[in-house]
């Protein structure tokens, strides 16, 4: 199985910061890497998916870059509804794999 | 719109059953490419397994923590996405998402429904 791995685990951040978070994947998985947010008690929203496609209506302060290995999502201008936790999946090949999670908390 | 509404949740003792049902709406149910997901209480997100449309030969996946014991199946003439939960597991406990998948090309899970939470206890 293909291991996807987060950085961090978590981060704090104000509002109208830029962040960032890394994925990493434990072997190639070419662009096949799609990014989630879930905020608290709420089924997880697409985001980004093939790496760097923005799903329709998603806020164009969130964008997605990387191939191969390793990825990020950044997300600037943060807003009070971006408080949440991010998962990256990789859907290269089965069983498809999801990060840990990055839980962005507000300083 | 898209909507996807996940039914069938509750409390079931360790070696019991359970049938999930997710009522798909707002797309075309036939031609979709659909996922459970589920994720048990405080931890992230796991792939349960999906089904391909009919077109692709409605054939189904499963995680290996679930094959043998879980069945994807659908139901194209009620827009229904169902997965069969037999021999449940303590781990089992979870909310399960039904999910569409973008596409065969782009393996993301672009709509959720709102989960159904599963729990299995004695």
């Amino acid at each position: 199985d293909i291991q996807m791995t987060q950085y961090p685990s978590s981060l704090s951040a104000s509002v109208g910061d830029r962040v960032i978070i890394t994925c990493r994947a434990s072997q190639s998985i070419g662009t096949s890497l799609n990014w989630y947010q879930q905020n608290s008690g709420k089924a997880p929203k697409s985001l980004i998916y093939a790496a760097s496609s923005l799903e329709s209506g998603v806020p164009s302060r969130f964008s997605g870059s990387g191939s191969g290995t390793d990825f990020t999502l950044t997300i600037s201008n943060l807003q009070p509804e971006d408080f949440a936790t991010f998962y990256c999946q990789q859907g290269d090949s089965l069983p498809f794999t999801f990060g840990q999670g990055t839980k962005l908390e507000m300083k | 719109d898209v909507q996807l509404v996940e039914s069938g949740g509750g409390l079931v003792e360790p070696g019991g059953s359970l049938r999930l049902s997710c009522a798909a709406s707002g797309f075309s149910f036939t031609h979709a490419w659909m996922a459970w997901v589920r994720q048990a209480p405080g931890r992230g997100l796991e792939w349960v397994g999906r089904i391909r449309s009919i077109f692709d030969g409605e054939t189904a996946d499963s995680a290996a923590a679930v094959h043998g014991r879980f069945t994807i199946s659908r139901d194209d003439s009620k827009d229904t996405l169902y997965l069969q939960m037999n021999s449940l597991k303590t781990d089992d406990t979870a909310v399960y998402y039904c999910a569409t998948i973008h596409s065969a090309k782009y393996t993301d899970f672009d709509h959720w429904g709102q989960g159904t939470l599963v729990t299995v206890s004695p």
